[in-house]
């Protein structure tokens, strides 16, 4: 599976779009990116997926580039509740045992 | 919102005893996993299960053993608790997509 790159840690203003870039320049075609939060040590919480069009659900939007060597994760209107660590995963859609979680990015969520 | 559920949530106890965590889904998912985590620490995926009687080690070497009975329920276990067991351990189950997670368990061993 491709490895992810992401920024180690985030500041976002309470209110304002929060934008999570993820790099992973080596996806394969059949791999999708997915997206999870983990808040202070709960399990982690499953945000969004995508394979090449951008996606949106009531928690967030999926920006992937055209070539998929990158995305972005938007919160749109970031509250104190979204400080968390988030984690972009690269895997095949039947690859069941590679969930490889990374070190993510801490978004501090400020008032 | 997902149905995974682990118990106990906390959990402390002396060097040498036998310890099963435990961990059960009701959304009859085939595919289940425990993971291990250090505060601060990336997860690292220690087994998991593709079904019935299906047990796997995963990435991160592990004392601890598992079993696969029922399709419900992935209990962890520990022979023997040692200090260097202390860490949260997270279960979490799997559809044809995303994996959902439990609370976890917090496990300190004296």
């Amino acid at each position: 599976d491709a490895k992810t790159t992401q920024p180690p840690s985030m500041d976002c203003a309470e209110g304002r779009a929060a934008n999570l870039p993820c790099n992973h320049s080596t996806i394969s075609g059949n791999e999708y990116v997915y997206w999870y939060r983990q808040i202070h040590s709960q399990g982690p919480q499953y945000i969004i997926h995508g394979l090449k069009n951008n996606e949106t659900n009531e928690m967030a939007s999926l920006i992937i580039t055209e070539d998929r060597k990158s995305s972005t994760l938007i919160l749109p209107h970031a509250t104190l509740r979204d400080t968390a660590v988030y984690y972009c995963i690269v895997r095949e859609l039947y690859n069941f045992n590679k969930f490889y979680f990374g070190s993510g990015t801490k978004l501090n969520v400020k008032p | 919102e997902a149905d995974i559920y682990q118990t106990p949530r906390y959990l402390v106890i002396g060097t040498g005893k036998k310890i099963t965590l435990e961990c059960s889904q009701t959304m009859g998912h085939d595919k289940m996993y425990w993971y291990q985590q250090d505060p601060g620490m990336e997860l690292h995926l220690i087994h998991y299960s593709y079904g019935v009687n299906s047990t796997e080690k995963g990435d991160l070497s592990s004392e601890s053993t598992v079993s696969r009975i029922r399709t419900e329920h992935f209990p962890l276990t520990l022979e023997s608790a040692r200090p260097s067991h202390t860490s949260q351990y997270l279960c979490a189950s799997a559809g044809v997509g995303e994996q959902y997670f439990g609370p976890g368990t917090r496990l300190t061993v004296t």
